[in-house]
């Protein structure tokens, strides 16, 4: 069956400017994950979303960055007034039972 | 609180050799341990897990681990490394209680010397 999918899969913007990315996780998954990958960098949790929950965005590192789950399925990041230190992986993961399931990532490069 | 700790971020070995990559963790409960691939330029691919069943877990590709509560460690091994299996791994460790949360180790980057 489908994966998770994301898009764009690369995006380049200028410093100062808004981006959105998009997950689409696999269908029937109700947990939703956001990470961000650093260059030589682990993985940094950024937000989690269950069912109708409220979300956990303890990761979020600055109020710039926002995210919303629509319907219980796809999921919208968005960064605004970008930053260069914002250039990074952008990763999600829908989750089923006790596994996560990760896209490709966005790679977003900030000018 | 949850913590892995992923010795090496570099790891080199030649074609046919043993492959040993080594994981440590952190964690107030019984833990749920995950052993993740990542292929250049892809997202991140499971391995294996350990979800509290067998100790010794297998995975794809020929790879396996052994979680040992006494070492709090989750090591992953391959007999054989294959230029193929040339990526970087990442160990990560979950709560299995309440919503999953799971942490991330640094990562390894696996050479593999033709």
């Amino acid at each position: 069956g489908a994966g998770v999918s994301q898009s764009p899969s690369n995006k380049v913007t200028e410093k100062g400017k808004d981006v959105e990315l998009r997950c689409d996780p696999i269908s029937g998954h109700t947990a939703l994950y956001w990470y961000r990958q650093s260059l030589g960098q682990g993985l940094e949790f950024l937000i989690y979303f269950q069912g109708n929950s409220a979300p956990d965005k303890s990761g979020l590192p600055s109020d710039r960055f926002s995210a919303e789950r629509t319907g219980g399925s796809v999921s919208t990041l968005t960064i605004q007034r970008t930053q260069q230190e914002d250039s990074a992986v952008y990763l999600c993961a829908s989750r089923l039972d006790k596994t996560q399931y990760f896209g490709p990532g966005t790679r977003l490069l900030v000018l | 609180a949850q913590s892995v700790t992923q010795l090496g971020s570099h790891v080199s070995v030649s074609e046919g050799a043993l492959v040993l990559l080594r994981c440590n963790y952190s964690s107030s409960v019984p833990p749920y341990l995950f052993w993740y691939v990542q292929y250049p330029n892809q997202g991140l691919q499971l391995l294996l897990k350990y979800t509290s069943a067998a100790t010794l877990v297998k995975g794809i590709n020929g790879f396996e681990a052994e979680f040992k509560k006494s070492e709090t460690s989750f090591h992953l091994t391959k007999p054989s490394a294959h230029m193929s299996d040339a990526a970087e791994y990442f160990c990560a460790v979950s709560d299995p209680k309440g919503y999953q949360k799971v942490t991330f180790g640094t990562g390894t980057k696996l050479q593999v010397i033709p």
